[in-house]
């Protein structure tokens, strides 16, 4: 199974930082990771597809990067609705879909 | 517009069934590629991948869960149907279905993004 670890597993940040999350598989997964947006009480939400593609209607401060095993996405020029939890996932095996832990952003 | 939502029980015993419905809407899953999975988050923990149903009705199931779940779909009412058998408190969690979204790479690989959810249904697994 394709294990994936994501650091850290909270972040305080202020308005106007900049964040970077970390995502590493245990084998290469290609570019088979997606990041996703969590609010309390709501669904998950897309922000990233393929490693760095921006998904619709995401604004263009989240940016994805990585190949392979070892993936990031960051988040610049904060803003008070950026704070939630985000996960990563890779979908390269086909019998486990595995999300990262998350990482919880809150305001410092 | 797609849309997508959950519904089931709130409230199960364990060892008992649970059945799960995600009602499809704003797309037909009788439609090529159409693929829907099911995802779930005990409380204050992180999203696990159950399952995936696609319109060709290729399935595929969680390794660890594989025994106890069944997916299936009634294109008729455009709903995906998700069955875990045994239930035990460690199943207790809200469960969300995802719409596997249409992007691919180089070779015809779908990327499987999962670009609209549900709203989530919760379930508690007591006695």
């Amino acid at each position: 199974d394709i294990q994936m670890t994501q650091s850290p597993s909270s972040l305080s940040a202020s308005v106007g930082d900049r964040v970077t999350i970390t995502c590493r598989a245990s084998q290469s997964i290609r570019d088979f990771l997606h990041w996703y947006q969590q609010k309390p009480g709501k669904a998950p939400r897309l922000l990233i597809y393929a490693a760095s593609t921006l998904q619709g209607g995401v604004p263009s401060r989240f940016t994805g990067t990585g190949s392979g095993t070892d993936f990031a996405l960051t988040i610049s020029n904060l803003q008070p609705e950026d704070f939630a939890t985000y996960y990563c996932q890779e979908t390269y095996s086909p019998f486990q879909k595995t999300f990262g832990q998350g990482t919880k952003l809150d305001i410092k | 517009q797609v849309t997508l939502k959950e519904s089931g029980p709130v409230l199960v015993k364990p060892t008992e069934t649970l059945t799960l419905t995600c009602a499809v809407s704003g797309l037909s899953l009788t439609n090529p590629n159409v693929g829907v999975t099911w995802i779930r988050q005990p409380p204050g923990k992180a999203l696990e991948w159950l399952a995936h149903i696609f319109s060709d009705d290729e399935r595929s199931y969680s390794t660890p869960l594989q025994t106890r779940l069944i997916i299936s779909k009634d294109t008729s009412k455009s709903q995906v149907v998700l069955t875990l058998t045994n239930v035990a408190p460690v199943d207790t969690a809200t469960y969300y279905c995802a719409h596997i979204g249409l992007n691919y790479d180089s070779s015809g690989n779908n990327y499987y993004a999962l670009d609209v959810w549900g709203q989530g249904t919760t379930v508690t697994v007591s006695s």
